[in-house]
């Protein structure tokens, strides 16, 4: 268990209204991950952070943002939401696995977002 | 771009009949490769780490082995606690922290 919670976990919203979802940990971990899962593409990359206020695009980035202020919360916006942000979102942290460069990642429980 | 390709992308078992599941990479260089599962309604788990052609990680009914080209994962006597969606993923060629994710393979263990 990496100590990942995800708030509101469900969550149903009209389309053009601003929504944020939270990501919580409790293990000081430094790089965290927010990600979308839909059925056909697989879990894609939206954005990710690697310290406090220094948060960098992955490969769905257009419509969403994020902040970091504190090392345990990383926050996603949908600025105005749209029926193609329908999805479960998935936040994850990383921590370098013993031996080699590469950093194993861990995810929270999910977030499902219908936005109508 | 790099690419991550699982096959087949579901998999019907009878308890007790033993399988593999593929996973294809395009990326050189590896860094890495992960194997998750993943439950209905749930995050994905993370079950092993491969760093090098040859290696190999187990864990109960489930053993993953990696080649310079392709991973798999080997399920011995499947049960139906073992029916999940198995995902595999690799860092970006262009940054470690990034992983690029396969689709999946949806396997069904009927008992």
């Amino acid at each position: 268990d990496a100590g990942i919670t995800q708030s509101p976990r469900h969550k149903v919203t009209e389309t053009g209204t601003p929504v944020t979802l939270r990501c919580h940990q409790t293990e000081n971990h430094r790089y965290m991950y927010w990600y979308r899962q839909d059925p056909g593409h697989g879990l894609r990359l939206i954005h990710y952070s690697y310290g406090v206020k220094d948060t960098d695009k992955g490969e769905v980035s257009d419509g969403y943002s994020v902040s970091r202020s504190k090392t345990e919360d990383f926050l996603l916006t949908l600025e105005s939401a749209t029926s193609s942000q329908t999805s479960v979102y998935f936040c994850a942290i990383s921590e370098p696995a013993r031996g080699s460069g590469s950093y194993e990642q861990y995810f929270g429980p999910g977030t499902r977002l219908t936005v109508t | 771009e790099d690419q991550v390709t699982q096959s087949p992308e579901a998999l019907r078992l009878q308890e007790g009949e033993s399988s593999s599941l593929n996973c294809s990479y395009t990326v050189s260089g590896l860094r890495g490769l992960f194997w998750y599962r993943q439950d209905p309604g749930k995050g994905p788990e993370f079950l092993f780490t491969l760093y090098s052609a040859g290696e190999e990680k187990e864990k109960e009914r489930l053993k993953a082995t990696l080649t310079k080209k392709e991973s798999f994962l080997h399920i011995t006597a499947p049960k139906p606690e073992d029916s999940a969606t198995y995902l595999c993923a690799v860092p970006a060629r262009s940054n470690d922290y990034k992983l690029s994710f396969g689709a999946g393979t949806t396997v069904t263990v009927r008992a």
